[in-house]
């Protein structure tokens, strides 16, 4: 079965730090683009980041950068977002994706996770 | 930036729904190819994704809705609407970075 399972959740102190886990199965992740996705409580979409797949290109949204950082091991099918320096405006649901870039093209988000939640609060 | 019309939409059962999205600039890349994607949030559940490249459907995805425009004019289109389209639906470019979605359309019976 393609899924992405996700972890690392939570609550947070503003200035505080997390890392967000997202299990590949089902499908090539080796192969493939991934990326990370948020959702603010009541609001719309709002891509954060994306890695490609032999990890060494990185592309982020300016408003995370120089805070979060996106990393991946492909010997365990795994991606990851450090979020460091929280700020209130980054409470959401994150959700993991696989870009698929080869068949659908730059931003065809074609696997979803279920979300992790972080909520930043003192 | 993406700009979706309208932002709210109710629908009647079995009538068609049309929603609009445009951008500051051509989403037309270097490569020839448009990569304006559309996804469906129904309530409560992860994104799922319609259309990419301005007219593909999913395998899986209805054939009521369809995809269409280009440049920086897009629409999305279901010809009939059916009680599991609600939901919030939002165009996405990928042309260049950062990738943008739209607000949303939330469309309603």
């Amino acid at each position: 079965e393609v899924q992405l399972l996700q972890s690392g959740g939570g609550l947070v102190q503003p200035g505080g730090s997390l890392r967000l886990s997202c299990a590949a199965s089902g499908f090539t992740f080796t192969t493939s683009w991934m990326s990370w996705v948020r959702q603010a409580p009541g609001k719309g979409l709002e891509w954060v980041a994306d890695i490609n797949p032999d990890g060494n290109s990185r592309k982020y949204v300016d408003s995370v950068k120089g805070r979060f950082t996106i990393s991946r091991d492909n010997s365990d099918n795994s991606l990851y977002l450090q979020v460091d320096g929280l700020r209130d405006e980054d409470t959401a649901v994150y959700y993991c994706a696989r870009d698929d870039v080869k068949m659908g093209g730059w931003g065809a988000f074609d696997i979803w996770g279920r979300g992790t939640v972080v909520t930043v609060s003192s | 930036v993406m700009t979706q019309s309208p932002l709210s939409l109710p629908v009647t059962l079995g009538q068609p729904a049309s929603i609009s999205c445009r951008s500051s600039q051509s989403l037309v890349y270097k490569d020839g190819n448009t990569y304006l994607n559309w996804f469906q949030q129904r309530p409560g559940q992860s994104p799922r994704r319609l259309i990419y490249k301005v007219f593909n459907r999913d395998s899986g995805v209805p054939d009521r809705f369809s995809g269409s425009g280009s440049g920086a004019d897009f629409t999305l289109k279901i010809s009939r609407v059916e009680a599991e389209d609600v939901g919030v639906y939002y165009c996405m470019q990928g042309t260049s970075w950062p990738y943008t979605f739209g607000q949303g359309t939330k469309l309603e019976i």
